[in-house]
């Protein structure tokens, strides 16, 4: 049984780096797929933030590009997210997903974490 | 970016009536990428059809997926009380990967 969960502060100050990690376990993060993050701010949609493959490049949405690091540490077993230089829009439920590859992309989410709220506030 | 519009914004029906929710992108969507999610309050969103029209491992086959092109539709064909929540459409042909902003389905 797949299961991601993710950790980290809850509580970030503004002009700070968000950090989150993805916990895996019941699957190797080597074999065959994309690991990624998603966010929800509270009361809203969804928002993919970015994907990766253990020993290839991101992929980032263009909007938080330039603020968005996503790493993979494969013999912890764990991936992890910074997003730089937060503001009170970057609240939101940050969610680690495991992501199905076709036609060597990332493509739609199979697997998903809790979730945790961090908060954007001094 | 591929921006997806779902419609209803809600829809209000009684258990063992027929669901229809769309989902419409603003280019063609090639190759059928999408899926559909479902998510209940306080939950994480779970993957209920992918590729247009497959539904996910442990889907009961009361939902379908069909569309193509730029119009797509969730179909739940006699809803159960465990269905209302919220659905998502996503794109995956191209990237940004996006959602549309869902469609919630309540309890007249």
């Amino acid at each position: 049984q797949v299961q991601l969960q993710e950790s980290g502060p809850g509580l970030v100050k503004p002009s700070e780096t968000l950090s989150l990690t993805c916990t895996v376990s019941g699957y190797s993060i080597s074999s065959g797929y994309y690991w990624g993050w998603i966010r929800q701010p509270p009361g809203k949609g969804l928002e993919w933030i970015g994907s990766m493959y253990h020993n290839e490049s991101p992929y980032y949405t263009p909007f938080l590009k330039s603020r968005v690091t996503i790493s993979v540490d494969t013999p912890k077993n764990q991936f992890s997210l910074k997003l730089s230089s937060v503001t009170a829009a970057d609240t939101a439920v940050y969610y680690c997903v495991r992501v199905h590859p076709s036609r060597f992309k990332p493509r739609y989410f199979d697997y998903w974490g809790q979730g945790t709220l961090v908060t954007v506030s001094s | 970016e591929i921006v997806l519009t779902q419609s209803p914004g809600t829809l209000s029906l009684s258990p063992g009536e027929r669901a229809t929710l769309s989902c419409r992108a603003s280019q063609s969507v090639t190759i059928t990428y999408l899926a559909w999610y479902q998510q209940k309050p306080g939950q994480a969103p779970r993957l209920l059809i992918y590729d247009t029209s497959s539904r996910a491992t442990g889907i009961p086959d009361r939902f379908s997926g069909s569309g193509s092109g730029t119009d797509f539709t969730l179909t739940i064909s006699r809803l159960e009380p465990e269905d209302f929540a919220v659905y998502y459409c996503q794109q995956y042909d191209s990237s940004p990967l996006t959602f549309g902003g869902g469609t919630k389905v309540e309890i007249k």
